[in-house]
């Protein structure tokens, strides 16, 4: 058990709507970083936020946005959904964002996301 | 941009020795980082290398070449639950310090 809780472990939805994915990082650690996993494209880096402001952004197409809130937590919208969007979503956490052993990354269980 | 390479897939017996390469072709370096990903499942951090040489970390060892853009995981006496894929991960402080990773390498254990 890394300590990064995410939330729902699986989601089914229809093309075009909205769905709202979450995460807890581990307790102490200020970077929520979150990623993609399709068979095809492998590991994909979305977006990083730290503590409370976006820090960089990865491949994260418009028809998706992220915040961070004062406690921590984070959320992944997923808007417009398309078929393509079915994916692996992880959610990652660690203790700063300037490098060294004390950035390693720590990875959520994952939410898998269906889009019919 | 950063490119990261990796055998698509390797194969080993129980109780075998096996390493799985990583090269790498960065700008910039700031530390390697392998995991390991059971299918479906969240990846977890196996090792961090950011100087030369070998860390050993019980069954499993890491190895890091900078100069060669080089890097080895190296399991040992391998079970039937190491059967999984391999994530090499290089962080490069051009790319805001976030690790890109490469598509890994599935490792298939058999008795």
């Amino acid at each position: 058990d890394s300590g990064v809780t995410q939330t729902p472990k699986h989601l089914i939805t229809a093309t075009g709507q909205r769905v709202t994915l979450r995460c807890s990082p581990r307790s102490g650690d200020l970077s929520v970083y979150w990623y993609q996993q399709s068979l095809d494209q492998g590991l994909q880096f979305l977006i990083q936020y730290y503590n409370g402001e976006e820090r960089a952004k990865g491949n994260i197409l418009e028809r998706f946005s992220a915040q961070q809130f004062p406690d921590l937590h984070s959320e992944l919208n997923l808007s417009s959904l398309e078929l393509g969007d079915s994916a692996l979503y992880f959610c990652a956490s660690s203790a700063g964002l300037a490098g060294g052993r004390g950035d390693t990354q720590y990875f959520g269980p994952g939410t898998r996301l269906t889009v019919l | 941009g950063q490119n990261i390479d990796q055998p698509t897939e390797m194969t080993a017996t129980e109780g075998a020795i096996v390493q799985i390469n990583c090269t790498y072709q960065t700008s910039g370096f700031n530390g390697l980082f392998w995991y390991q990903q059971h299918a479906g499942e969240a990846p977890t951090f196996l090792s961090y290398n950011v100087l030369d040489g070998l860390e050993e970390k019980g069954r499993f060892s890491s190895f890091l070449s900078r100069s060669k853009g080089y890097s080895y995981l190296l399991l040992k006496e391998l079970q039937m639950k190491d059967s999984a894929s391999y994530l090499c991960a290089v962080r490069d402080p051009g790319g805001s310090y976030i690790p890109t990773f490469g598509r890994g390498t599935s490792l298939i254990v058999h008795p």
